[in-house]
């Protein structure tokens, strides 16, 4: 079955780097969504990518997709502490579904 | 003005138990869904509904039944609970055609012992 699986598992920053997480998955899709989790905390949507657009911004976050390599990244940029959280991708099944595969998620440690 | 709301939070039940969870978004959305995440993090969807009816009913044991009496709930009953389903469970919600992004709840902790 399709999932989203990220890169890397774990990762851990000083404040003020760049954190960069990435993302594949296995088939054809319409969109990919980018969502973080706060320990204990339910998921918040970030940013969503159509399948026709290359790379999107949204204040520090900046994500591309790559279709021809059913890959994504997310790149956050001058990381806060309070970006510490684990971080998924999720992938529409098929078109005109509802149905969203999650990834495995990256869990990002931002030390201060 | 909480936007996905779960109750309970926290939920330790023996086995063999049945037990319920409710789910209420004011949002407006016409989808809402349940998911599963396991210890390792790892989020399954279980059910969708749209409408009230019925879209997504992945590999699921029959214990588990969801019921949405309205646009705006989606309950989770589960039958003879067992140890297997400990878990962080989620409920969400979206608009379907307005991108899709989903909005969650803040996940109701299940431990059966």
């Amino acid at each position: 079955s399709q999932q989203g699986e990220e890169d890397p598992q774990a990762l851990s920053i000083q404040e003020g780097e760049n954190a960069t997480m990435n993302c594949s998955y296995k088939t054809s899709i319409n969109n990919l969504q980018w969502y973080r989790q706060n320990s204990g905390r339910g998921l918040v949507h970030l940013i969503l990518i159509r399948s026709n657009e290359r790379e999107k911004h949204s204040g520090r976050l900046r994500v591309t997709l790559d279709t021809s390599k059913k890959s994504s990244s997310l790149l956050i940029t001058a990381s806060r502490a309070a970006d510490t959280a684990s971080y998924f991708c999720a992938t529409d099944a098929s078109a005109g579904t509802y149905k969203y595969i999650f990834g495995t998620g990256t869990r990002l440690k931002v030390l201060a | 003005d909480t936007a996905v709301s779960q109750t309970p939070k926290y939920l330790v039940t023996q086995m063999g138990n049945d037990k319920s969870i409710k789910c209420e978004q004011n949002l407006g959305h016409d989808t809402m869904y349940w998911y599963k995440q396991d210890s390792k993090k790892f989020l399954k969807i279980m059910f969708s509904y749209n409408n009230k009816e019925l879209i997504i009913n992945e590999t699921v044991p029959n214990r588990f039944s969801p019921k949405s009496p309205d646009k705006a709930h989606l309950n989770l009953h589960i039958n003879s609970l067992e140890l297997g389903d400990s878990a962080v469970y989620f409920c969400a919600s979206s608009q379907v055609g307005a991108q899709m992004s989903q909005y969650f709840g803040p996940g109701t902790r299940l431990t059966v012992l």
